[in-house]
Order: structure tokens, then sequence, then C-alpha cells
């Protein structure tokens, strides 16, 4: 199956500060999704972006599909960003799910 | 898009006994999903659900240990049967109209096996 891979692992951040997230992802793919999860432990959906390049607020992202990479970019981060960044991914002809093993962003005043 | 409730929220459960997750969606879907996420790990496919059969279960994953119900195109259950402590995870269902908006996932349920 596919196998996605995200780095960093951990990230800290000043209040205010700038941060991209990297996903790489083994094959073609008919979806890539990027999530927050939240301390509780609620999966946020962020952006639905199989390709192209799509912002919301503070927060926007690319995918790359030929070169099989996504970047999250976070910019003026705030204390509430923090949490778990998870990328995923189905392949061609699937609906099924294949995460990345996140990264914890923390986010300091 | 699609709003999923899942209960119950959280819960404490003695081990040898058995826990129903119950995943409402508030319009009809194609496929529906359940996931497990131990703890400090990242999330891993148990099943896709299927509405009218058999759920289609991932490697490691059997249906004796996690029996799955579809009865119609909104609703779907997950049982954790026979607990131990090793399945102490939050478990999500997700659900996907196959539209280009992706997937959606409920709140999740924190089970606690003591």
């Amino acid at each position: 199956g596919i196998q996605v891979e995200q780095s960093p692992p951990d990230l800290i951040l000043q209040e205010g500060a700038n941060s991209t997230l990297r996903c790489n992802f083994s094959d073609s793919v008919n979806n890539l999704q990027w999530f927050h999860q939240n301390p509780w432990g609620q999966l946020i959906n962020l952006f639905y972006i199989p390709s192209g390049t799509k912002q919301n607020g503070r927060l926007s992202a690319t995918t790359v599909a030929t070169e099989r990479y996504s970047l999250l970019y976070i910019s003026s981060s705030q204390t509430t960003d923090s949490g778990v960044y998870f990328c995923a991914s189905s392949g061609a002809g699937s609906y099924q799910l294949t995460f990345g093993k996140g990264t914890k962003l923390s986010v300091i005043p | 898009s699609a709003v999923i409730s899942q209960k119950p929220s959280r819960d404490i459960c003695q081990r040898g006994t058995s826990l129903t997750i119950q995943c409402q969606v508030d319009s009809q879907v194609t496929m529906m999903f359940w996931y497990r996420q131990q703890p400090g790990q990242s999330l891993t496919l148990i099943a896709t659900a299927n509405q009218g059969s058999e759920a289609t279960y991932e490697s490691g994953f059997v249906i004796d240990k996690f029996p799955i119900s579809r009865p119609n195109l909104t609703f779907s259950t997950l049982t954790v049967s026979n607990m131990s402590p090793e399945d102490s995870s939050i478990y999500l269902c997700s659900a996907s109209t196959g539209a280009l908006d992706g997937a959606f996932f409920g709140q999740g349920t924190r089970l606690t096996v003591v």
C-alpha cells in the first residue's frame, strides 16, 4: 500500500513564528488530506488537497502530485495551533486513508 | 461535508468485557471506516464498514475481536470484544461521500481498559 512520511516529527515555535510541515507519499494519490488533532483527540479537517494550493486564513497547503509531496504552511502561529498535524492519503481507486506518523507542534508564548 | 456523531466519547471498562461504539452521520454516505489510535501513535485503519454486508478488515484485525455493523447509509457500530489493557486506544469513525471533499471524522471514543 501507499506509504506516507511526515517531517519534522516534532516542532517547537515561538508564538508569531511561521512554519512548514512536509508530507511525502510513495505513489499516485486520489486523496491527500491534512488534519489537526487537538489535545482532546478530535481530528479536525484542515485541507482536502490532492493537488494544487489552498488557503484558509493563516494556513495554506500545496501538493505537488507529480513529485509526491505536500506542504502545510502555518503563519503567525498561535498557542491554539499546538497539537499533532497529520497528513493522510489514499491511492488511486481507494478511499481508505493511510496516515503519516504526524508532526507534534508546540507553540510557546 | 458530513457531520459525524460518535458515542460514547470516553469509557473505562473492565478487562474481559465488550464495548459497542456508535457512529451516526447526518447524511447518507457511500463509505464508512473505523480507525484505531493507540497512545502516542498515528491512526491505523481497522476496517471498512460495508452497508448490508460483512465489513472488510485490514491485516491484523479480525471480526471476532472487532465485529462491525452497518445497517444503513448513515449508521455503523464497532464492538471491541473481550477487552484487554492493550485495547486502550482512541477509536475513530470516518465517513466519505466519495465527492471531492475527502473524509470526515467523528470526535473519537477514548477507551481505557483496566
